[in-house]
């Protein structure tokens, strides 16, 4: 089974702090990919990487950049995080063929105040 | 412009009571279309990947199917655990970029005991 882990489930951070979010997968999948779901909303594509050191903007880049030095691993980074990045924040993984499925971790919840 | 709408938003069931959800998309052309289950504070569990209409695609008491418009999730003899919000998303043809999808907003699925 396909596993990917995001490095914590909770996060409570202040408004203008610089915010790492971590996401491992096991199943050396080359693609990754951020997503926030927030109710009303639904999932919205933040970045993807479908290669070590590629990225690739979403539908919702602004205020966030990631980084992708390792295959197994991507990161969100919220550069001064606001209140409106508060949010679950889903990380997900397949393989490079454009047909195939994303995995999905379980998510981080984070709260800005 | 693509879209993806699920119906109905929130179905309330009896133990047993068979039923179906609908995701009915509207792209230039389908590479695929996916299925999820989502349980309240994890992230989203792949179920089935549709490529073509006609497909059929079956696991326990899901069945799902898919025509040139739209695709169901028929759900026979429902259990409590099968409680949640099942996702549905498409991958098309002609996007900017061949890895995103559309996702639709969901539908709640409640199996009273």
């Amino acid at each position: 089974d396909v596993k990917v882990t995001q490095s914590s489930r909770y996060l409570v951070k202040r408004t203008g702090e610089k915010v790492f979010l971590e996401c491992v997968q096991d199943m050396d999948h080359e693609n990754m990919f951020w997503y926030r779901q927030d109710p009303g909303l639904g999932l919205r594509l933040i970045y993807f990487s479908y290669d070590v050191k590629m990225k690739e903007k979403g539908d919702i880049p602004e205020g966030y950049s990631v980084s992708r030095e390792k295959k197994e691993r991507f990161s969100l980074i919220l550069e001064s995080a606001s209140t409106n990045q508060t949010s679950m924040y889903l990380c997900a993984s397949s393989r490079r063929a454009v047909d195939q499925p994303q995995h999905f971790g379980d998510g981080t919840r984070l709260s800005i105040l | 412009e693509d879209q993806v709408t699920q119906s109905p938003e929130a179905l309330r069931l009896q133990e047993g009571e068979s039923s179906s959800l609908n995701c009915s998309y509207t792209v230039s052309g389908l590479r695929g279309l996916f299925w999820y289950r989502q349980d309240p504070g994890k992230g989203p569990e792949f179920l089935f990947t549709l490529y073509s209409a006609g497909e059929e695609k079956e696991k326990e008491r899901l069945k799902a199917t898919l025509t040139k418009k739209e695709s169901f999730l028929h759900i026979t003899a429902p259990k409590p655990e099968d409680s949640a919000t099942y996702l549905c998303a498409v991958q098309a043809t002609g996007r900017g970029s061949n890895y995103q999808l559309i996702w639709g907003a969901g539908t709640k699925l409640i199996i009273k005991p």
